[in-house]
């Protein structure tokens, strides 16, 4: 079945550091490709999402690009802030069965 | 605001007790589901509902039932609570042309002891 593999965390970077949270994903077929944002004590929220290969979401200053070559998703930002610390889910649209298929969630805390 | 709305936002129930978590939203969504988040943990989907009148076991359905009531709700019952049911509960509902990525609710915090 369709699976997603995210990055393992917890990640702990320095304000303003590059930041890179890699997903890679399995599936039959051309999923639409999401990655969500949870803040600590709140529900998830979607930060992005690409519908195509080569397709580039972005938001808030974070981009991923969906790659259908290396099956990949991976989600980046250039200089990330101690407001970013959160919950980061890759996701894929199961779009026969109508849901989505979660990573396990990457934990990210940005230090100042 | 459009969205999706859940109630109660926090509760504690005795083990055996049952209780109903309500689900509600107003994007005329045809997709919902209910999904558990233990801490440390990711996402575990409970049940899904494809569309009004239809309901579906995800990977973690035992001790839960679940109602479509209408387009709009989707309730999840705990029938006789466990504390392996302590969990945040979260809703979410979709539709093809959001290529079904999910607009999720705020979450349950439901505590059994």
């Amino acid at each position: 079945g369709d699976s997603v593999t995210q990055m393992e965390g917890p990640v702990t970077l320095s304000e303003e550091a590059f930041l890179t949270i890699n997903c890679t994903y399995t599936a039959t077929g051309y999923p639409s490709l999401f990655w969500y944002v949870q803040y600590p004590g709140e529900g998830l929220q979607l930060l992005l999402k690409a519908t195509k290969a080569d397709d580039k979401g972005s938001n808030k200053g974070f981009e991923a690009t969906y790659r259908k070559e290396t099956t990949s998703f991976h989600l980046e930002k250039g200089s990330v802030q101690v407001s970013d610390s959160a919950v980061y889910f890759c996701a894929l649209s199961d779009q026969g069965a109508q849901k989505l298929v979660f990573g396990q969630g990457t934990r990210l805390t940005i230090n100042p | 605001n459009a969205g999706v709305t859940q109630t109660p936002k926090f509760q504690v129930l005795k083990t055996g007790q049952s209780m109903t978590l309500q689900c509600a939203q107003d994007m005329n969504h045809n997709s919902m589901y209910w999904y558990r988040q233990d801490p440390g943990m990711g996402l575990r989907l409970i049940y899904y509902s494809a569309s009004e009148g239809t309901t579906d076991k995800g990977e973690v359905p035992n001790g839960y039932n679940v109602s479509r009531l209408n387009k709009r709700e989707f309730s999840l019952r705990l029938e006789s609570a466990a504390p392996s049911q302590t969990s945040v509960y979260f809703c979410a509902s979709s539709a093809p042309e959001t290529n079904y990525g999910y607009t999720f609710g705020s979450g349950t915090r439901l505590t059994v002891v």
